[in-house]
């Protein structure tokens, strides 16, 4: 099985929604993070988690929240979708959180918003 | 502040040629780098990292890359190219003051011609 798994894996929803990507891990990370990956832009952080106590804000939280509801789950909530917000997320964990840690990741989600 | 560039964002090589993709990266202190594969439709995968223990590091599949602090530069290379190699290329930056932050250029997607 795999060790961090995202669902779901493809979305469509409608501007105005609510919607929930939420995120699964077996490693026994502290550590989650959400990106969001948009053609030719690479990889940007959304929103990082150290422990179940402590989420902070990464590059491009605005219009997104979420949840650590436990050291294994970690979700990602957009209140009320737009269409610039369709891409792809990705959710990642890492161990300590030194800056020599892998991160490992996802296979991500594919949301469309129309 | 940390940030990478990836020069070209498609390269193109033939089967059993040599591989080279560039990551340029701005840091002012030690960075730890790293570059990920991804596969269509999957998430993102370590390929290799700099943590300052070898300036030459090598990774799965092949691939290698070299840490040169003159250049602020650290390639992805590998020898012979195979059509499996073909995929999207993110070349990393680990912030070391808030730990374990990613910063991810644009990536290359790398094409394998038969």
């Amino acid at each position: 099985d795999a060790d961090v798994t995202q669902t779901p894996r493809n979305r469509i929803t409608k501007t105005g929604k609510r919607i929930m990507l939420e995120c699964s891990q077996t490693k026994g990370h502290d550590r989650m993070y959400w990106y969001r990956q948009d053609p030719g832009l690479g990889l940007q952080l959304i929103y990082y988690s150290f422990d179940v106590k402590d989420i902070n804000k990464g590059e491009i939280s605005d219009g997104y929240s979420v949840s650590r509801q436990a050291q294994a789950k970690f979700s990602l909530s957009l209140e009320s979708a737009i269409p610039n917000q369709t891409a792809l997320y990705f959710c990642a964990t890492s161990d300590s959180g030194a800056s020599t840690d892998t991160q490992y990741f996802g296979p991500g989600t594919r949301l469309t918003v129309l | 502040a940390q940030s990478v560039t990836q020069l070209g964002s498609h390269v193109s090589v033939s089967e059993g040629a040599l591989v080279l993709l560039r990551c340029n990266y701005s840091s002012s202190v030690p960075p730890y780098l790293f570059w990920y594969v991804q596969y269509p439709n999957q998430g993102l995968q370590l390929l290799l990292k700099y943590t300052s223990a070898a300036t030459l590091v090598k990774g799965i599949n092949g691939f290698e890359a070299e840490f040169k602090k003159s250049e602020t530069s650290f390639h992805l290379t590998k020898p012979s190219a195979h059509m499996s190699d073909a995929a999207e290329y993110f070349c990393a930056v680990s912030d070391t003051f808030t730990g374990n932050q990613f910063y991810f250029g644009t990536g290359t997607s790398l094409t394998v011609i038969p």
